[in-house]
Formats: C-alpha cells, structure tokens, sequence
C-alpha cells in the first residue's frame, strides 16, 4: 500500500464544474504539499499545509491531520486547469517528500 | 530570481554514455533534491543536500548514479554508464531549509538513453 493515496487517478470536468481532487496518507507529517504539472511541463507548487485551510484564486486547499486526509478543490473549472495533480507529503522526521501518484484533470470546453 | 535552473532541457544518449546533468537552485535556498519521474514510479527523491552536504541519498537507484554539490550554486546528477532504464524527466528542487518551507522546482532533464 502507498503511503500517499490520491483520488481519482482521472477526472474530466466541464467548464465552470466545481471540482475535489483528494489525498490520503498513511504516515505521520509536518507538511503536506499540493503540486500542479502540465502536460510536458514542469512542476508548480500550489500549497504547502499543515493544517487548517488556504485559498489561491479559484483553488483551495484543505487538510484534517486527525483524519489524514486533505482535499484540493477548483473552483469554476477552466480548460487550463488541465494538467496533473499531485499530492506530497513531507515526513515528520525527514526533509523530503513522498509523492502520490497524481490525478490528470482534463477540463472541456 | 530566474528560479531553479536545469541543463540541458533534453538529453539523448546511448547506453554506456556518461551523462551529467546540472541544476542552479534559488540563491539563497540551503535544500537541493533531485527528482526523478517515470510512468512507471511516478516522482520519487534520488538525493537532497542540506547546505551542500548529501543527507539522504538512499533513493539513488545503484552505484551508477552520483550527485555532488561543489557550492551552494551548482549541482550535478551523473549516470555512469548509462542504461535505457535510466530514461525519465529528472527534476531538481530547492527550498529556503530544512522544515516546513515551499519548494520550487527546475523545468526538469528529459532523458532519453537508446
């Protein structure tokens, strides 16, 4: 079993659809981060938490650390929202991280 | 700030060659990890230094693959000999220190070994 477990592997999305990427992690952590990757692109970090909430524009972050779980939330969807979502936490004791497979969000017209 | 800077962008070579590859992070940034990406795996870390030093290098795959870190603005990443297997995107990150800081990636090295 992965440590970082993401939810769902695949997501296609209308335009203007509201939309939850999830995680979930089997490990104790300082920080979890959520990064964004575009198709042959590089990567972009869009939040690092540790607890609480945060919001970017259209994108929120949320994490309960009892429940070891966060959420990534677009709202309003737009086509150049599509790219590949990463979850990654950052172990307690160690500085690195540990990656979740990723969610490739594919938002249409 | 450019942000972290990588060379070269794209890397074709064939099995045997020796490849080095090379990362600029933030100035200022005291972590640098190098990355690596595949299909198969997914990212997963090789190495981090912390103030130039190697701290965790037990992603290194095997003894083929070598990082050093000669200032606080320079890195390398070398396979020697190379093998097909070794083709992925490797990325390079830095970040202000240990704790709980951001990250900023590199564009990354598409390496293809034929």
């Amino acid at each position: 079993k992965n440590e970082v477990e993401q939810s769902p592997q695949n997501l296609t999305a209308q335009e203007g659809e509201f939309i939850t990427i999830n995680c979930s992690y089997s490990v104790g952590i300082s920080a979890l981060h959520w990064l964004q990757q575009h198709p042959g692109g590089g990567i972009v970090s869009l939040f690092m938490l540790s607890s609480g909430k945060k919001k970017h524009g259209r994108l929120i972050a949320t994490i309960n650390i009892q429940e070891k779980h966060s959420s990534l939330h677009i709202t309003a969807s737009h086509p150049r929202d599509s790219a590949v979502y990463i979850c990654a936490v950052r172990l307690g004791y160690a500085d690195k991280l540990i990656f979740g497979t990723g969610t490739r969000l594919q938002v249409f017209p | 700030d450019a942000g972290v800077i990588q060379s070269p962008r794209h890397e074709v070579t064939e099995m045997g060659q020796e490849v080095t590859l090379r990362c600029k992070p933030i100035s200022g940034h005291n972590s640098l990890f190098w990355y690596r990406q595949t299909m198969m795996r997914g990212l997963e870390l090789l190495i981090y230094f912390n103030n130039n030093v190697p701290i965790d290098d037990s992603g290194m795959p095997e003894d083929r693959f070598s990082a050093k870190m000669p200032n606080a603005s320079f890195s390398t990443l070398k396979i020697q000999p190379s093998e097909p297997r070794d083709s992925a995107v490797y990325f390079c990150a830095s970040s202000p220190g240990t704790g709980n800081y951001g990250y900023t990636f590199g564009s990354g090295t598409r390496l293809t070994v034929v």
